[in-house]
């Protein structure tokens, strides 16, 4: 079946714009998160979300950042006033249940470059 | 609170030799730890997890590891390397907590 689709697959953004980044995840699956891959700082969470619960913004770096999932499906990452060291791939991932053993399956992400 | 600590960045080995990528963690709770593979632009691939159940765990591609709770270790390993296992690596735990932490990856090279 399909997997976690992103979308764009990259966007280059002038400094002080704000950015909309898409996530589909799998159909069915309940938990969706974001995570921001850095160059020489691996993968860190950003956003969870799980069913109509409130989601865990705790990984979010400031309130520039901010996230939404309609319908318990799509989700969007805003970056509001991009700054230089937002650049970054953002990677989406969904997984069928809110269950730590549960597999993570993980988009192809969104690479973002500020000018 | 949960990290994991990946020794050597870059590890080149010979295509048909072992593969050992180094993984240890910390964990205040019993933790699941994974391992996942990225290709160049793609996203990130379950190779296998670790869930409690045995403690040597085989994923896919030929990779296994082996949680040993005395070294706070969760090594990857394949017998054999072949070229089409040139990626990146990244080790990830959760216990107690809504998201994975990963390490800072290990970029394996196969030399021919």
């Amino acid at each position: 079946g399909a997997g976690v689709s992103q979308s764009p697959s990259n966007k280059v953004t002038e400094k002080g714009k704000d950015v909309e980044l898409r996530c589909d995840p799998i159909s069915g699956h309940t938990a969706l998160y974001w995570y921001r891959q850095s160059l020489g700082q691996g993968l860190e969470f950003l956003i969870y979300f799980q069913g109509n619960s409130a989601p865990d913004k705790s990984g979010l770096p400031s309130d520039r950042f901010s996230a939404e999932r309609t319908g318990g499906s799509v989700s969007t990452l805003t970056i509001q006033r991009t700054q230089q060291e937002d650049s970054a791939v953002y990677l989406c991932a969904s997984s069928l249940r809110f269950v730590e053993t549960d597999t993570q399956y993980f988009g192809p992400g969104t690479r973002l470059t500020v000018l | 609170a949960q990290s994991v600590t990946q020794l050597g960045s870059h590890v080149s080995v010979s295509e048909g030799a072992l593969v050992l990528l180094r993984c240890n963690y910390s964990s205040s709770v019993p933790p699941y730890l994974f391992w996942y593979v990225q290709y160049p632009n793609q996203g990130l691939q379950l190779l296998l997890k670790y869930t409690s159940a045995a403690t040597l765990v085989k994923g896919i591609n030929g990779f296994e590891a082996e949680f040993k709770k005395s070294e706070t270790s969760f090594h990857l390993t394949k017998p054999s390397a072949h070229m089409s296992d040139a990626a990146e690596y990244f080790c990830a735990v959760r216990g107690g907590e809504n998201n994975l932490f990963f390490g800072t990856g290990t970029r394996l090279t196969v030399i021919p």
